[in-house]
């Protein structure tokens, strides 16, 4: 198991609410990336943070936002849920600096909307 | 444009066998590869990485990878396959610069029968 930890583990909204995951980094990682799994394909990269600043993103609408502590722990937002995002949500952590770092994935969150 | 492809959905083997789940990429500059696992209900696992040296990588579990420049694959292996290696097996390639960000392959899943 990896030092990584995500809250909550399941989550059911409905169409057009809000939802917020969240996310602990492993001890020592500075940088977090949140990634979309939708069911039966590869996760797909939202953004990276890294000094509590976005660092990166991917094909994600702008209701896709998130924040970084200065404990690196982190929360991804979603608004105007809509019933795609439906999906496991995984964050992971790393080291900044190196394309040889490799990142080490949470559990994940199962967002379900209605 | 990176990317990465998985051409086997499942692939079925008898235990103690060797397997194979095949990758190749696409990338411009040098490929910086990692494989993950994931088990149901679980975040994804590192396996391992290639990201320079030796073309046969070794990693956890007993897995190891080859890299070939020249047919652009990167190919995990395992010399004998266990019951418990029955999951979904994820390529990736790190995406060039500080982002952090991994491009992953559709998944295989592992099938080891007793």
């Amino acid at each position: 198991e990896t030092g990584v930890t995500q809250s909550p583990t399941h989550l059911i909204k409905t169409r057009g609410q809000q939802v917020t995951l969240r996310c602990s980094s492993q001890s020592g990682h500075n940088t977090v990336s949140w990634y979309q799994q939708a069911l039966g394909q590869g996760p797909q990269f939202i953004f990276q943070y890294y000094r509590e600043e976005e660092n990166g993103r991917g094909n994600f609408p702008p209701r896709f936002s998130g924040l970084q502590f200065p404990n690196y722990s982190s929360e991804l937002n979603v608004n105007a849920l809509e019933l795609d995002d439906s999906a496991l949500y995984l964050c992971a952590s790393g080291l900044a600096g190196g394309n040889y770092n490799e990142q080490f994935f949470g559990p994940g969150t199962r967002l379900t909307v209605l | 444009a990176q990317s990465v492809a998985q051409p086997e959905d499942q692939v079925k083997v008898a235990e103690g066998n060797p397997l194979t789940v095949k990758c190749t990429y696409s990338v411009s500059g040098n490929p910086y590869l990692f494989w993950y696992v994931q088990y149901p209900n679980r975040g994804l696992q590192f396996l391992l990485k290639y990201i320079t040296g030796d073309n046969l990588v070794k990693g956890s579990y007993g897995f190891e990878a080859e890299f070939n420049k020249s047919q652009t694959s990167f190919h995990l292996k395992k010399p004998s396959a266990l019951v418990s290696d029955s999951a979904l097996y994820f390529c990736a390639v790190r995406v060039t610069g500080n982002t952090g960000k991994l491009i992953f392959g559709q998944g295989t899943t592992l099938q080891v029968k007793p």
